[in-house]
């Protein structure tokens, strides 16, 4: 089975420039999430689709950040305008089924961004 | 009281020795304390979970303990090699609603030959 597909791999821009993420999740699995990792911290949710509705978008700066999943399959996930603090890993991960017990996510290799 | 604490930073163990790492939770609501090991530029994976209910865990050479009282659990590396040198991050959630992971901090080892 094909993992959780990511790009880029990484990404340099100037901050106040506009960049995007592409995931595609594992095949049949109906929850996506992204997590920003900041080098030093764990990873962090950002936002989480059931098929293609957001179950939680607590933690995603809107001001900036926006995300969708057409259809329930591939998602993008953009910033705009980026800033310095905004240099991390951006993991994608996806699940069979939302919440219940032991619902293992599995994760993507990650969007290395870096912001001059 | 939604953070895990996580300790050390990083951890150098010769191979054949044991890594160990703790982790600390303040949240008595999480029921549900997986770890996850991530190797430089791939994602984090699945390596073992224990639920509150038991204080032990054996997957292999991997072993987490868990002290309910004490809000804490550690993972144990028995007889590291040096493929295990990776980040590794504890987290924390509640077992009927695994979607809301609380990571730690992460620990990178290294295991030298």
């Amino acid at each position: 089975e094909a993992g959780v597909a990511q790009s880029p791999r990484y990404k340099i821009i100037e901050k106040r420039q506009s960049v995007a993420f592409w995931c595609n999740p594992i095949s049949g699995h109906a929850t996506l999430y992204w997590y920003q990792q900041i080098l030093g911290q764990g990873p962090k949710l950002l936002i989480q689709f059931q098929n293609n509705g957001v179950v939680d978008d607590s933690q995603l700066p809107k001001d900036r950040f926006s995300a969708e999943r057409l259809k329930g399959v591939d998602s993008t996930l953009k910033i705009q305008p980026a800033k310095l603090e905004d240099s991390a890993v951006y993991l994608c991960a996806s699940s069979r089924i939302a919440g219940g017990p032991a619902n293992e996510q599995f994760f993507g290799p990650g969007t290395r961004l870096t912001v001059l | 009281q939604q953070q895990v604490k996580q300790s050390p930073q990083s951890l150098i163990v010769q191979k054949g020795g044991i890594s160990i790492i703790n982790c600390a939770y303040e949240n008595t609501a999480f029921d549900y304390f997986p770890w996850y090991q991530q190797f430089p530029g791939k994602g984090p994976a699945l390596l073992i979970a224990i639920r509150p209910d038991v204080s032990e865990k054996k997957e292999g050479r991997f072993t987490i303990s868990f002290n309910k009282s004490a809000k804490q659990f550690s993972l144990h590396i028995m007889d590291s090699q040096p493929g295990d040198s990776a980040t590794y991050f504890c987290a924390a959630t509640m077992e009927d609603n695994t979607d809301k992971l609380i990571f730690g901090t992460g620990t990178r080892l290294q295991v030298f030959p």
